[in-house]
């Protein structure tokens, strides 16, 4: 079965204590991103990558990092979480070929940083 | 990366109607899908169509595309209380990143 599946799904953390959200996809996607979604201002792109080794920057990348060591995982990593990360996550795929343009998400990782 | 802006922001109807949503974007693409979202949720692909395509049907679903006005257009007939869920747009071209916009918030009231 295609899926991105990301983990955790809840977490509780404390300000500066460095976390790491995973995210692996089954589908050999070249394609891979992350978003934020907060009340009232939808999806937010954090960061996105194109391949293995090629990564960019979205609209709000700050206070995040991310690798993509491998095609199948991209992992999110907050250094030093502050409160305003305390938001709901999601990673999501595709392939960029021409056919491929289904973007797939995963369930969502709720996140507080307390 | 190109951006897709949904509207209205909100919308309520009774169970039913046909809801209507738009969405409009700024460069040119090769196609534009339509996404779902259940509160909380992951989003779920609805329906995609080309830019060579001027509408497409799925189930209770109707997706129009003007690329001269750059605007989309998704019609869900009948609506149901089963259809409440924020649904967004994507543009993009091949190769390219995608930007999803801020959505349009469905109640469908029974």
């Amino acid at each position: 079965e295609a899926q991105v599946t990301q983990n955790p799904r809840y977490l509780i953390t404390v300000t500066g204590k460095k976390l790491t959200v995973t995210c692996s996809q089954n589908m050999n996607h070249e394609y891979m991103s992350w978003y934020r979604q907060d009340p009232g201002l939808g999806l937010r792109q954090i960061y996105y990558s194109m391949n293995v080794e090629v990564t960019d920057k979205g609209d709000v990348p700050e206070g995040y990092k991310v690798s993509r060591k491998e095609k199948r995982n991209f992992p999110l990593i907050l250094e030093s979480p502050s409160p305003n990360q305390t938001s709901l996550y999601f990673c999501a795929s595709r392939t960029t070929g021409a056919q491929g343009n289904t973007i797939y998400f995963g369930e969502g990782s709720w996140l507080t940083v307390v | 990366s190109q951006q897709g802006e949904e509207d209205p922001q909100a919308l309520s109807i009774q169970e039913g109607e046909n809801a209507t949503m738009n969405c409009s974007y700024k460069t040119s693409i090769n196609n534009l899908q339509w996404y779902r979202q259940n509160s909380g949720r992951g989003l779920v692909h609805l329906i995609l169509i080309r830019s060579n395509e001027r509408e497409k049907h799925s189930g209770r679903l109707r997706v129009t595309l003007d690329t001269s006005k750059k605007s989309s257009s998704l019609l869900i007939t009948a609506s149901r209380a089963a259809d409440t869920a924020s649904y967004f747009c994507a543009t993009g071209s091949y190769g390219q990143n995608f930007v999803f916009g801020p959505g349009t918030r469905l109640s469908v009231l029974p």
